[in-house]
Parts: structure tokens; sequence; C-alpha cells
């Protein structure tokens, strides 16, 4: 059975500091991975979505790694902002569904 | 430019009681999904509908019901509140049917309290 698992739970970072966010997953069969913000009492906004046959992908300050032979992602966020502050989500989707990490929750300080 | 909507934004129910969660998307995607997000949990998948006119369980189905009205539409409904239910709701829909590699757009969610 898929399990993924975000570490560290909680993060808390001063502004301006780059800031790496893990996400691993048990079985590399994946079709795809997408990392997902969410804001307190909001949905999820879709940040980046590498392909199974990609290593990464890049948006703005935004920039995820895909390495499925490890059954790892990470997503690092340069130069971060009070703004960058929620909960992030990562999700593998594997045959008909995403199976969603339990996220991890991010501060950046001013 | 709404993408995913859903109504109610916020819903208490006795135990008991039934309710229709509504969803409507405006890309013209193929797949409409409901998740539940409960603390410690994460998100889960109750039913999702690969394209308009069907329908599948996803990992926490029982005590639910679905039905996509149309393309655009995809409801789900609670025969008879349990406090189990007692989660937020979120509706997501993406281009392409379930195994092909595309991501998903969900919306605001759906909070419900079941009492």
């Amino acid at each position: 059975k898929q399990e993924v698992t975000q570490i560290p739970a909680a993060l808390s970072v001063p502004e301006g500091e780059n800031l790496v966010l893990n996400c691993s997953f048990t079985d590399s069969a994946i079709y795809n991975l997408q990392w997902f913000r969410q804001d307190p009492g909001k949905g999820l906004t879709s940040l980046l979505l590498i392909q199974s046959s990609q290593r990464e992908q890049t948006s703005g300050r935004l920039n995820a790694s895909l390495d499925k032979s490890s059954g790892r992602s990470t997503l690092y966020i340069a130069a971060s902002q009070p703004g960058d502050s929620a909960t992030y989500l990562c999700a593998v989707k594997e045959g008909g569904k995403l199976i969603f990490g339990q996220g991890t929750e991010l501060s950046v300080k001013p | 430019n709404a993408g995913v909507t859903q109504t109610p934004k916020f819903q208490v129910l006795k135990t008991g009681q039934s309710m229709t969660l509504q969803c409507a998307q405006d890309m013209n995607h193929n797949s409409m999904y409901w998740y539940r997000q409960d603390p410690g949990m994460g998100l889960r998948l109750i039913y999702y509908s690969a394209s308009e006119g069907t329908t599948d369980k996803g990992e926490v189905p029982n005590g639910y019901n679905v039905s996509r009205l149309n393309k655009r539409e995809f409801s789900l409904r609670l025969e008879s509140a349990a406090p189990s239910q007692t989660s937020v709701y979120f509706c997501a829909s993406s281009e392409a049917p379930m195994g092909v590699a595309y991501e998903q757009y969900f919306g605001p969610g759906t909070r419900l309290t079941v009492t």
C-alpha cells in the first residue's frame, strides 16, 4: 500500500532563508507527484506537478524535484517571505487516485 | 474565473439528518472527486467520477452516495449523518480520467459538523 510521508510536520524560518520541504513515498510506480499549498481555512492550490518521466519543475521561487528510484521529492523555496506561510502538501498519483502526505506547516517570520 | 465551486461553505447537522453537498466546475473537466480532510489523517478520497455517467468508490465511501448530474456537477450526499462524518469536504476536478497524469484543481471546501 502506497504511503506518503512529509517531514518535518512543522517548520519555522526567518524571512529570506532558502528552505527545503521533503516528501517520501513507498512505491515508485507513480504517474506523477503534485505539490499543493493550503492556507488556513482554504482549499488546496496546485503549485507544481512533476510527471513520472521528469526530474524537476520550476515556477518562480519554487523548484520541485523527483527521484522515483529513491521514492523522494523535495520542494525548494528560495528567499522565503511571510506570504509563503501555509501548509504544503505533496500527493502522488498512483493508479486511479491521489495519495496525500499529511503536510508540512511552514511559518516564515518577518 | 470560478474554477471549482462548492456549496454550502459551512453546515451543522444533527445525527441522523441528511444533506447534499454541491460541487460544480467550469473548466470542462472530465473527472471529478470528493475528498475529506481530517486532522492527523490527511486528505482521503471518498468517491470519484472519471467521466460523465460513471462513479467509483475511493478509500472511504461508507456512509456517502454521489451523483454525477452532468459534466459540470458532482454532488455528495450523506443519507444519515454521524458524528464521525464531521470533517472538511473538498471537491476537485481534472481534465483527464483518473489514470492519466493531469493536475487536480480543488474547491474551497465545506466545513461540516455533525452533533
